[in-house]
């Protein structure tokens, strides 16, 4: 099992370039999850699906948009990217109705300069 | 906006020693986790304490809930150099749908545990 994982691990952009993050799990999770970290700070919800089919707002959703494709996979995309979109970006999964720990991806590192 | 607040935001001591954490929060909750994060890495999931619990052990970890006070601390006994993480706390507030599994993280504390 690789858990969650994604992709890229780094990432440069110009102001106004687009760009999607992409998130997979392979744990047969119901609900996913779109968090940014940025330094000093915790982590806020940009986007989260709970369950196939379903997408909702978050805490942070301006400026980004979110596709579930299916089960497995959950991505992020910045249309028209901005210097304040510089941060770290989580993507987690949690087993639906299990309990609510989630289980977090390794991190995309985003650069708009 | 941060549901919760870490205190203190940095801490530094000697392996074998005590390490203590405490998060304050603002709403009522269903449950309070605690989270884990090495550098550069993403999070993991540490302990869960329910909101009619009070106090939840697992291994070197100890975890006490005042839902009173709606604050939560974390200790870490023995401390070694690989504990050396940010941790943070979160909450599933109560009135989210159990559904949803919506975290809200507090900003979190840095420890170093210096060998």
């Amino acid at each position: 099992n690789a858990g969650v994982t994604q992709t890229p691990k780094f990432q440069v952009l110009k102001t106004g370039q687009s760009m999607t993050l992409q998130c997979a799990q392979d744990m047969n999770h119901n609900s996913m999850y779109w968090y940014r970290q940025d330094p000093g700070m915790g982590l806020r919800l940009i986007y989260y699906s709970a369950s196939e089919g379903t997408t909702d707002k978050g805490e942070v959703p301006n400026g980004y948009n979110v596709s579930r494709l299916n089960k497995r996979e959950f991505s992020l995309r910045l249309e028209s990217a901005a210097p304040s979109q510089t941060s770290v970006y989580f993507c987690a999964s949690r087993l639906f109705r299990d309990s609510d720990t989630q289980y977090f991806g390794p991190g995309t590192r985003l650069t708009v300069l | 906006s941060q549901q919760g607040e870490e205190d203190p935001q940095a801490l530094s001591i000697q392996e074998g020693e005590n390490a203590t954490m405490n998060c304050s929060y603002k709403t009522s909750i269903n449950n309070l986790q605690w989270y884990r994060q090495n550098s550069g890495r993403g999070l993991v999931h540490l302990i869960l304490i329910r909101s009619n619990e009070r106090e939840k052990h697992s291994g070197r970890l100890r975890v006490t809930l005042d839902t009173s006070k709606k604050s939560s601390s974390l200790l870490i006994t023995a401390s070694r150099a690989a504990d050396t993480a940010s941790y943070f706390c979160a909450t599933v507030p109560r009135e989210s749908s159990s559904n949803t599994g919506k975290l809200i993280f507090g900003q979190g504390t840095t420890l170093q545990v210096k060998p």
